[in-house]
Protein backbone atom coordinates (compact mmCIF):
# COMPACT_ATOMS: atom_id res chain seq x y z
CA UNK A 1 0.00 0.00 0.00
CA UNK A 2 1.38 3.81 -1.45
CA UNK A 3 1.93 5.80 2.06
CA UNK A 4 2.77 9.62 2.42
CA UNK A 5 3.60 11.01 5.36
CA UNK A 6 4.19 14.93 5.82
CA UNK A 7 5.80 16.36 8.33
CA UNK A 8 7.05 19.76 9.41
CA UNK A 9 4.22 22.48 9.26
CA UNK A 10 3.60 24.53 11.80
CA UNK A 11 3.54 28.85 13.08
CA UNK A 12 5.87 30.32 11.23
CA UNK A 13 6.56 34.32 11.11
CA UNK A 14 6.23 36.38 7.79
CA UNK A 15 10.61 36.42 5.87
CA UNK A 16 11.56 32.92 7.93
CA UNK A 17 11.82 29.40 6.56
CA UNK A 18 10.42 25.97 7.23
CA UNK A 19 11.39 22.89 5.41
CA UNK A 20 9.01 20.02 5.10
CA UNK A 21 9.67 16.09 4.76
CA UNK A 22 7.64 13.24 3.25
CA UNK A 23 8.18 10.12 4.46
CA UNK A 24 7.21 7.55 1.59
CA UNK A 25 6.45 3.55 1.88
CA UNK A 26 5.09 0.91 0.00
CA UNK A 27 6.53 1.73 -3.53
CA UNK A 28 9.93 1.57 -5.04
CA UNK A 29 10.57 5.57 -4.18
CA UNK A 30 13.37 5.86 -6.82
CA UNK A 31 11.04 5.00 -9.68
CA UNK A 32 8.40 8.02 -9.43
CA UNK A 33 8.07 11.67 -9.74
CA UNK A 34 7.35 13.20 -6.72
CA UNK A 35 5.23 17.03 -5.86
CA UNK A 36 4.05 19.20 -3.93
CA UNK A 37 0.48 20.32 -3.44
CA UNK A 38 -0.82 23.09 -1.37
CA UNK A 39 -4.33 24.21 -0.60
CA UNK A 40 -5.08 27.20 1.16
CA UNK A 41 -7.62 27.33 3.84
CA UNK A 42 -11.62 26.61 2.10
CA UNK A 43 -9.71 27.51 -1.38
CA UNK A 44 -8.81 25.29 -4.10
CA UNK A 45 -5.22 23.06 -4.97
CA UNK A 46 -2.30 24.71 -6.35
CA UNK A 47 0.71 22.96 -7.69
CA UNK A 48 4.13 24.12 -5.92
CA UNK A 49 7.25 21.43 -6.95
CA UNK A 50 7.79 18.84 -8.83
CA UNK A 51 10.92 16.59 -9.07
CA UNK A 52 12.18 13.80 -11.38
CA UNK A 53 13.23 10.28 -10.32
CA UNK A 54 17.23 11.36 -9.77
CA UNK A 55 16.13 14.80 -8.39
CA UNK A 56 18.31 16.54 -11.43
CA UNK A 57 15.16 18.01 -12.71
CA UNK A 58 12.86 20.19 -10.46
CA UNK A 59 9.85 21.87 -12.00
CA UNK A 60 7.83 25.22 -10.37
CA UNK A 61 5.33 27.59 -10.51
CA UNK A 62 5.92 31.52 -10.86
CA UNK A 63 4.66 31.72 -7.03
CA UNK A 64 7.21 30.48 -5.10
CA UNK A 65 10.53 29.68 -7.91
CA UNK A 66 13.00 31.26 -6.53
CA UNK A 67 12.12 30.45 -3.02
CA UNK A 68 10.96 27.11 -3.17
CA UNK A 69 13.40 24.30 -3.40
CA UNK A 70 11.74 20.53 -3.66
CA UNK A 71 14.41 17.44 -2.43
CA UNK A 72 14.72 14.15 -2.36
CA UNK A 73 17.10 11.43 -0.94
CA UNK A 74 16.11 7.94 -2.77
CA UNK A 75 18.31 6.34 -0.08
CA UNK A 76 15.51 7.72 2.60
CA UNK A 77 12.55 7.32 0.37
CA UNK A 78 11.80 10.82 1.52
CA UNK A 79 11.07 14.16 -0.67
CA UNK A 80 11.43 17.44 1.54
CA UNK A 81 10.64 21.48 0.56
CA UNK A 82 12.69 24.08 1.75
CA UNK A 83 10.60 27.34 2.11
CA UNK A 84 12.22 30.26 2.51
CA UNK A 85 10.95 33.92 2.63
CA UNK A 86 7.50 32.60 3.75
CA UNK A 87 4.63 35.06 2.90
CA UNK A 88 0.91 35.05 4.67
CA UNK A 89 -0.43 33.86 1.01
CA UNK A 90 2.01 30.66 1.75
CA UNK A 91 -0.62 29.94 4.76
CA UNK A 92 -2.10 26.54 3.56
CA UNK A 93 -2.19 22.47 3.96
CA UNK A 94 0.82 20.97 1.80
CA UNK A 95 0.28 17.71 0.37
CA UNK A 96 3.17 14.98 -0.59
CA UNK A 97 2.17 12.97 -3.69
CA UNK A 98 3.53 10.47 -5.95
CA UNK A 99 3.53 10.76 -9.50
CA UNK A 100 2.04 8.27 -12.26
CA UNK A 101 4.20 7.55 -14.85
CA UNK A 102 6.77 9.80 -15.77
CA UNK A 103 5.65 13.72 -15.26
CA UNK A 104 2.42 13.20 -15.24
CA UNK A 105 -0.90 13.26 -12.58
CA UNK A 106 -0.85 13.10 -9.12
CA UNK A 107 -1.34 8.90 -8.31
CA UNK A 108 -1.21 9.37 -4.89
CA UNK A 109 -1.43 12.25 -1.70
CA UNK A 110 -0.33 12.22 1.96
CA UNK A 111 -2.91 14.10 4.19
CA UNK A 112 -1.30 16.63 4.52
CA UNK A 113 0.76 19.39 6.93
CA UNK A 114 -0.18 22.71 7.93
CA UNK A 115 1.91 25.80 7.71
CA UNK A 116 0.56 29.02 8.93
CA UNK A 117 2.53 32.12 7.85
CA UNK A 118 1.35 34.89 10.33
CA UNK A 119 3.11 37.43 13.21
CA UNK B 1 0.61 29.45 -18.46
CA UNK B 2 -2.50 27.20 -19.19
CA UNK B 3 -5.64 28.15 -17.63
CA UNK B 4 -8.13 25.79 -16.42
CA UNK B 5 -12.08 26.91 -16.23
CA UNK B 6 -14.49 24.43 -14.27
CA UNK B 7 -18.28 24.69 -14.33
CA UNK B 8 -20.10 24.95 -12.52
CA UNK B 9 -18.89 25.45 -8.80
CA UNK B 10 -22.18 24.02 -6.93
CA UNK B 11 -24.07 21.25 -8.04
CA UNK B 12 -27.19 19.73 -6.04
CA UNK B 13 -28.15 16.14 -7.19
CA UNK B 14 -30.22 13.75 -5.91
CA UNK B 15 -29.35 9.70 -5.37
CA UNK B 16 -29.31 8.03 -8.82
CA UNK B 17 -28.92 11.35 -10.77
CA UNK B 18 -26.76 11.27 -13.86
CA UNK B 19 -24.00 14.46 -12.63
CA UNK B 20 -21.62 16.16 -15.46
CA UNK B 21 -19.01 18.40 -14.46
CA UNK B 22 -16.66 19.92 -16.69
CA UNK B 23 -13.69 21.78 -17.50
CA UNK B 24 -12.58 24.03 -19.84
CA UNK B 25 -8.62 24.67 -20.83
CA UNK B 26 -7.49 27.51 -22.35
CA UNK B 27 -5.43 26.02 -24.61
CA UNK B 28 -5.06 22.34 -26.15
CA UNK B 29 -3.75 20.04 -23.41
CA UNK B 30 -4.06 16.80 -25.59
CA UNK B 31 -5.67 13.86 -23.57
CA UNK B 32 -3.43 15.16 -20.36
CA UNK B 33 -6.73 16.18 -18.01
CA UNK B 34 -7.06 14.18 -14.52
CA UNK B 35 -10.24 14.34 -12.03
CA UNK B 36 -9.83 14.11 -8.56
CA UNK B 37 -12.45 13.62 -5.38
CA UNK B 38 -11.62 15.62 -2.12
CA UNK B 39 -13.68 14.77 0.85
CA UNK B 40 -14.31 16.99 3.85
CA UNK B 41 -11.50 17.02 5.48
CA UNK B 42 -9.42 14.39 3.43
CA UNK B 43 -6.36 14.54 1.12
CA UNK B 44 -7.59 14.85 -2.49
CA UNK B 45 -8.00 11.04 -4.25
CA UNK B 46 -7.25 10.18 -8.16
CA UNK B 47 -10.44 9.71 -10.07
CA UNK B 48 -9.73 9.38 -13.34
CA UNK B 49 -6.32 10.51 -15.36
CA UNK B 50 -5.48 10.94 -18.78
CA UNK B 51 -9.06 12.01 -19.56
CA UNK B 52 -10.74 8.69 -19.49
CA UNK B 53 -8.59 5.97 -17.48
CA UNK B 54 -9.98 4.63 -14.55
CA UNK B 55 -7.62 5.20 -10.92
CA UNK B 56 -7.51 1.73 -9.08
CA UNK B 57 -10.33 0.78 -7.35
CA UNK B 58 -12.59 3.52 -8.45
CA UNK B 59 -15.94 2.67 -8.66
CA UNK B 60 -17.53 1.89 -12.48
CA UNK B 61 -19.95 4.58 -12.06
CA UNK B 62 -17.04 7.61 -12.93
CA UNK B 63 -16.30 8.07 -16.24
CA UNK B 64 -14.15 10.72 -18.12
CA UNK B 65 -14.44 12.00 -21.74
CA UNK B 66 -13.66 14.97 -23.99
CA UNK B 67 -10.16 16.19 -25.95
CA UNK B 68 -8.54 19.47 -26.64
CA UNK B 69 -10.13 21.72 -24.71
CA UNK B 70 -13.05 20.78 -23.15
CA UNK B 71 -13.52 17.55 -20.93
CA UNK B 72 -16.26 16.00 -18.86
CA UNK B 73 -16.27 13.80 -15.70
CA UNK B 74 -19.70 12.22 -15.43
CA UNK B 75 -20.85 10.13 -12.32
CA UNK B 76 -23.70 8.04 -14.18
CA UNK B 77 -25.68 7.04 -10.84
CA UNK B 78 -25.37 9.41 -7.61
CA UNK B 79 -24.28 7.96 -4.76
CA UNK B 80 -24.73 9.46 -0.78
CA UNK B 81 -20.68 9.01 -0.82
CA UNK B 82 -20.30 11.00 -3.98
CA UNK B 83 -20.60 14.22 -1.90
CA UNK B 84 -17.28 16.07 -2.46
CA UNK B 85 -15.45 18.69 -4.50
CA UNK B 86 -14.44 17.49 -7.69
CA UNK B 87 -11.07 19.32 -9.61
CA UNK B 88 -9.83 18.49 -12.41
CA UNK B 89 -6.11 19.00 -13.48
CA UNK B 90 -4.14 19.71 -16.27
CA UNK B 91 -0.89 18.20 -16.66
CA UNK B 92 0.20 18.89 -20.31
CA UNK B 93 2.54 21.77 -19.86
CA UNK B 94 3.09 22.24 -16.18
CA UNK B 95 0.11 21.54 -13.62
CA UNK B 96 -3.34 23.32 -13.37
CA UNK B 97 -6.14 22.52 -11.13
CA UNK B 98 -9.45 24.01 -11.96
CA UNK B 99 -11.35 25.78 -9.64
CA UNK B 100 -13.30 23.19 -8.01
CA UNK B 101 -17.15 21.73 -7.70
CA UNK B 102 -18.77 21.30 -4.77
CA UNK B 103 -21.69 18.54 -5.37
CA UNK B 104 -24.55 17.80 -2.28
CA UNK B 105 -27.49 16.19 -2.25
CA UNK B 106 -30.66 17.32 -2.98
Amino acid sequence: EVQLVESGGGLVQPGRSLKLSCAASGFTFSNYYMAWVRQAPKKGLEWVATISTSGSRTYYPDSVKGRFTISRDNAKSSLYLQMNSLKSEDTATYYCARLGAGSSWFAYWGQGTLVTVSS
Amino acid sequence: DIQMTQSPSFLSASVGDRVTINCKASQNINKYLDWYQQKLGEAPKLLIYNTNSLHTGIPSRFSGSGSGTDFTLTISSLQPEDVATYFCLQHNSGWTFGGGTKLELK
